[in-house]
């Protein structure tokens, strides 16, 4: 069964240092997430993208993130500059559609900031 | 603030039994209902999902909806030790199907 893979599993990175999360979604799906969950609490919406362009995005989402699609496979978020309380789970998703297709999540990366 | 609501729990069952977990939500607009699993560390995984009022059965599972009262659960019949996990329900922003709203996940745990 097709799967979204992410990579690395786990990420630490120093206060202030660049990181980038990678994403390769199911083949057939057109949308994609991420979304992120601080440990012991709620899976929290960052973005969604469609047709190379941001659909949607959080409060979460300020300058500090940005995602691209750099070529037909991978999708990757992009965290400037991190801070201690981007510490969590980020989950890649992907569906077929828009309208009420379920979200298929990647594996994680734990990003450990310090 | 829409909010999704759920019992943390823990929600403790024999093997064999029945496991009900219950959801509220606040956006009357909802359209879409799902339920993930995920065990601790992982991603969550799709359990079932539904659209309409009245119950959907897949396996062992049964969702039930009733958006007049802002309700869904899920029914584990049989439960099994792996079914111990933490449930998520998720449900879509009224408006804007692409973006989730996250309930905290209630607990379940199934002795042997």
């Amino acid at each position: 069964e097709p799967e979204v893979t992410q990579t690395p599993s786990h990420q630490v990175t120093q206060m202030g240092q660049e990181v980038i999360l990678r994403c390769v979604p199911i083949s057939n799906h057109l949308y994609f997430y991420w979304y992120r969950q601080i440990l012991g609490q709620k899976v929290e919406f960052l973005v969604s993208f469609y047709n190379n362009e941001i659909s949607e995005k959080s409060e979460i989402f300020d300058d500090q993130f940005s995602v691209e699609r750099p070529d037909g496979s991978n999708f990757t978020l992009k965290i400037r500059s991190t801070k201690l309380e981007d510490s969590a789970m980020y989950f890649c998703a992907s569906s077929v559609s828009a309208a009420d297709s379920p979200l298929h999540f990647g594996n994680g990366t734990r990003l450990t900031v310090t | 603030q829409k909010e999704v609501e759920q019992n943390s729990g823990p929600l403790s069952v024999p093997e064999g039994a029945i496991a009900s977990l219950n959801c509220t939500y606040s956006d009357r607009g909802s359209q879409s209902f799902f339920w993930y699993r995920q065990y601790s560390g992982k991603s969550p995984e799709l359990i079932m999902f539904i659209y309409s009022n009245g119950d959907k059965e897949d396996g062992r599972f049964t969702a039930q909806l009733n958006k007049a009262s802002q309700y869904v659960s899920l029914l584990i019949r049989d439960s099994q030790p792996s079914d111990s996990a933490t449930y998520l329900c998720a449900v879509n922003n009224a408006g804007n199907n692409r973006k989730l709203i996250w309930g905290l996940g209630t607990s379940l745990a199934v002795n042997p």
